[in-house]
């Protein structure tokens, strides 16, 4: 089974719906992060937790919101969903070595009408 | 504020190297990344290099790092079709956090 999991891995919305992903882990980390992937721009950080308490925004949090609901889930939300949210977003988790090895959930493509 | 910049598109030949080279701009990163993004996936860490070291080498892939011109790149020796991907360079960006360029798409032709 895969260490990182995202659910749905598709999903197609139109403007103005709240819509939610989630992530789950089994590899006992504390930090997770929230990355979203559009063509030619690479990987953005949105959000970024170091445990259930510990919340952080990153360089694109407008329009976002995140829930730490347990040490092995991390929900992005979108409130009131516009068509420039559409990407493929990212999960990640951070292992617990000197170097930052992060590992990637295979992403949820979200397609905003 | 911090970039990582790298070229888009590579192509080669079966058989050849590929060179993808990164350009970062913090001077205190610890270490310095490479991931690797296969069709459909997430990333996947390829290799590191700790800051103090010029070169690391992991069976076909080498690394290069030059601290005074913030450069970094990455060498695949006798690249596969299977090595076609998309390649992103990371930083360390305090925090516990990663600031990715923009990634180079490495096309291997047979």
């Amino acid at each position: 089974d895969a260490d990182v999991t995202q659910t749905p891995r598709n999903r197609i919305t139109k403007t103005g719906k709240r819509i939610m992903l989630e992530c789950s882990q089994t590899k006992g980390h504390d930090r997770m992060y929230w990355y979203r992937q559009d063509p030619g721009l690479g990987l953005r950080l949105i959000y970024y937790s170091f445990d259930v308490k510990d919340i952080n925004k990153g360089e694109i949090s407008d329009g976002y919101s995140v829930s730490r609901q347990a040490q092995a889930k991390f929900s992005l939300s979108l409130e009131s969903a516009i068509p420039n949210q559409t990407a493929l977003y990212f999960c990640a988790t951070r292992g617990t070595g000197n170097y930052n090895e992060q590992f990637f959930g295979p992403g949820t493509r979200l397609t905003v009408l | 504020g911090e970039d990582v910049e790298q070229s888009l598109f590579l192509s080669v030949r079966e058989g050849d190297s590929s060179v993808i080279n990164c350009t970062y701009t913090d001077s205190s990163s610890t270490y310095l990344y490479w991931y690797k993004q296969e069709p459909g996936a997430g990333l996947q860490l390829l290799t590191y290099i700790f800051s103090n070291m010029d070169m690391k080498q992991d069976q076909r892939l080498t690394v290069l790092l030059n601290k005074k011109d913030k450069h970094l790149s990455l060498r695949i020796a006798d690249t596969q079709t299977g090595d076609s991907a998309i390649y992103f360079c990371a930083e360390d960006s305090g925090y516990s956090t990663l600031t990715f360029g923009k990634g180079t798409m490495l096309l291997v032709s047979p």
